[in-house]
């Protein structure tokens, strides 16, 4: 089945670091742009940037630039989210999503990662 | 990048139809034919209903159409059902090569 898998929920503490995972399933992880997509606690989607695994080309909206970084692995098919420095408005669900390979649309969702950052 | 102005909520009674509106500009909606439509319902992910503009993809309801006019985008669903009751978001492709969600509306159904 092809599929994104995502790391855990996490609960850290504020200026404590993350990475937070996505791992394909079932397709050429090199060939597709893999974006992460914030959800604050009874918010909206926010798109963050995107990256693209065969290269690791990366693009950040404005917005999270310098606020957190995206990479991957592609000897292991797996994309991160990282924070240095977790803040509690980092509060939320990270979707990790799969650009579609003949389009500019979000065709496959990872099951979400909740952070949760408190003292 | 702002975020594409859409309705905080449209509500109707099943059988009817509704739309939502996809506010953008020049450089995101207005520019491109690929603008896509996902539905969220309460506690689950988003899932893709419309893409470039006007497409369903597979296994996704007739009921759902989507259209475009000038920077406006627009999403329909007719022959409302209680099912159809989630969140629904917009998204472009915009000319800086990044994406920009729309603020997302609650859909009720009477």
């Amino acid at each position: 089945e092809v599929q994104l898998v995502q790391s855990g929920p996490e609960v850290k503490k504020p200026g404590e670091s993350l990475k937070i995972s996505c791992k394909d399933s079932g397709f050429t992880f090199t060939s597709y742009w893999i974006a992460w997509v914030r959800q604050m606690p009874g918010k909206g989607l926010e798109w963050m940037g995107i990256i693209y695994p065969g290269d690791s080309e990366t693009r950040y909206s404005p917005p999270f630039q310098g606020q957190v970084t995206i990479s991957a692995d592609k000897s292991i098919s797996t994309a991160y989210l990282y924070w240095s420095s977790l803040k509690a408005s980092d509060n939320g669900m990270y979707y990790c999503v799969r650009e579609s390979a003949s389009s500019n649309w979000f065709d496959l969702w990872g099951q979400g990662t909740r952070v949760t950052v408190s003292s | 990048q702002s975020a594409l102005a859409q309705p905080a909520s449209v509500s109707g009674s099943p059988g009817q139809s509704i739309t939502i509106s996809c506010s953008g500009s020049s450089s995101d909606v207005g520019a491109y034919n690929y603008v896509s439509w996902y539905q969220q319902h309460p506690g689950e992910g988003p899932k893709l209903i419309i893409y470039d503009v006007t497409k369903r993809p597979s296994g996704v309801s007739h009921r759902f159409s989507g259209s475009k006019s000038g920077n406006t985008a627009s999403l329909t669903i007719s022959g409302l059902q209680a099912e159809d009751e989630a969140d629904y978001y917009c998204s472009s492709w915009t000319s800086t090569s990044l994406y920009v969600f729309g603020t997302g509306t609650q859909v009720t159904v009477l």
